[in-house]
């Protein structure tokens, strides 16, 4: 059985300081993780995946995320937050020949 | 590279009207998705195709919503009769093939928003 929690249905931050989204799964199999965006009447667009190989990954726009088996987390993070970050966040869990899921989401608000 | 596309991009239906969705995935991508997504919740999955066969449509409400995917390329959802709650954003993605090796990046078509009334 797999599943995929996000922590915070909001994240409100400054511009220029760091983004935390947490993201916990639950997997049978080793999973793939993905984290992925989708601004306002925009189409989803992938951040970064994991995929079993490094467990730190760098994605797009500066995001990264890190594996961390014995948490089971998989959060999304990024130095100095900006304007455009603004949007809702998806983290995504896979196992093999599994069910695709989806978190809930993390909107996103970045403050000036 | 074209990504995919999707049609109508809107539609406003009555109760108990039928509606279709057409998707055109990314060439050459042999996996296709069709996922429901309610406002303010994330993406449920409704039907994976590989070519065209179904892979997973344990979420797809089969007394009302039918896809098919007939030629392995483009595909149609089908809601009749449509109901209240089926009110959303249908989103098609395609991904190269995805069950040998793992899951593969899905790539998302911009959506259409079905408002029922």
């Amino acid at each position: 059985a797999q599943s995929v929690t996000q922590l915070d249905s909001h994240v409100s931050v400054s511009e220029g300081t760091p983004v935390l989204l947490r993201c916990n799964y639950s997997s049978s199999y080793s999973p793939s993780l993905f984290w992925y965006v989708q601004h306002p009447n925009k189409g989803l667009q992938l951040l970064l995946k994991y995929t079993s190989a490094a467990t730190l990954v760098k994605g797009i726009n500066g995001f990264e995320a890190e594996f961390k088996k014995s948490e089971t987390s998989f959060h999304l993070t990024k130095p100095s937050a900006h304007m455009s970050d603004a949007a809702e966040y998806f983290c995504v869990v896979s196992g093999w020949g599994g069910k695709i899921i989806f978190g809930k989401g993390t909107r996103l608000h970045i403050l000036p | 590279e074209a990504g995919v596309a999707q049609s109508p991009r809107y539609k406003i239906i009555e109760k108990r009207q039928s509606v279709a969705f057409w998707c055109n995935p990314i060439s050459g991508h042999a996996t296709l998705y069709w996922y429901q997504q309610i406002l303010g919740q994330g993406p449920k999955l409704l039907i994976q195709f590989q070519n065209n066969g179904v892979v997973d449509d344990s979420q797809l409400p089969k007394d009302r919503f039918s896809a098919e995917r007939l030629k392995g390329v483009d595909s149609t959802l089908k809601i009749q009769p449509a109901k209240l709650e089926d009110s959303a954003v249908y989103l098609c993605a395609s991904s190269l093939a995805g069950l040998a090796g793992g899951p593969k990046t899905q790539y998302f078509g911009p959506g259409t928003r079905l408002l029922v009334l």
